[in-house]
């Protein structure tokens, strides 16, 4: 059952403190991305992976980091120092195969208090 | 600065209907597009892509795309209540990075 999955679903934490959230897929795609979205808000582009031990910023990477140790992970680490991180994130995935459709994981709902 | 508009909405259309969603983006040298569905508190599901002008059919739904417009457009036939969501539009630039612009959605009620 090939797919994007995150988790937790929910996470709920204190102002302060880090928080990972996880992105796997088994789809066998090069490319991934994490975006944040706000209510009446579109997606905005955190950051990308087009290879293992590969990343590049996205429009709004302050105060977020992540890391591509294999190619089915790309988790996403929300610091201390992102001033507003209560937000929907979404994993998505893409082949490196001259297609660029990206493909959503079900999405992580932080809140941050 | 790269933008990808769309209509808020939203936009009611009677069960049976055409809904007609449109999207403007800026950048005339993007070079692929699609149309996402995204149901409340879910993750947008890829509906539609379309990469040359024209027309684009895929069961109940057509894309349309104007290049020289800067102009993509999705029809949904024969709209069911299930259909209400909120669409958003997307478009690549173009590059080997894949990266998309996404607008803000519009958002779809179809009534029984």
């Amino acid at each position: 059952d090939g797919g994007i999955t995150q988790s937790p679903k929910y996470l709920f934490r204190k102002e302060g403190q880090n928080v990972t959230l996880s992105c796997e897929q088994n789809l066998n795609h090069d490319a991934m991305y994490w975006y944040r979205q706000d209510p009446g808000q579109g997606l905005r582009l955190i950051y990308y992976s087009q290879i293992v031990n590969d990343f590049q910023k996205g429009d709004i990477a302050e105060g977020y980091s992540v890391s591509r140790e294999k190619k089915e992970s790309f988790p996403l680490t929300v610091t201390s120092a992102q001033k507003n991180p209560t937000a929907f994130y979404l994993c998505a995935s893409a082949s490196d195969r001259g297609r660029t459709e990206q493909y959503f994981g079900p999405g992580t709902r932080l809140t941050v208090t | 600065q790269k933008e990808v508009e769309q209509n808020s909405g939203p936009l009611s259309v009677p069960e049976g209907a055409i809904a007609s969603l449109n999207c403007t983006y800026s950048d005339r040298g993007s070079q692929s597009f699609f149309w996402y569905r995204q149901y409340s508190g879910k993750s947008p599901e890829l509906i539609m892509s379309i990469y040359s002008n024209g027309d684009k059919e895929d069961g109940r739904f057509t894309a349309q795309l104007n290049k020289a417009s800067q102009y993509v457009s999705l029809l949904i036939r024969d709209s069911q209540p299930s259909d209400s969501a909120t669409y958003l539009c997307a478009v690549n630039l173009g590059g080997s990075q894949g990266n998309l612009i996404f607008g803000k959605g519009t958002k779809l009620s179809v009534k029984p």
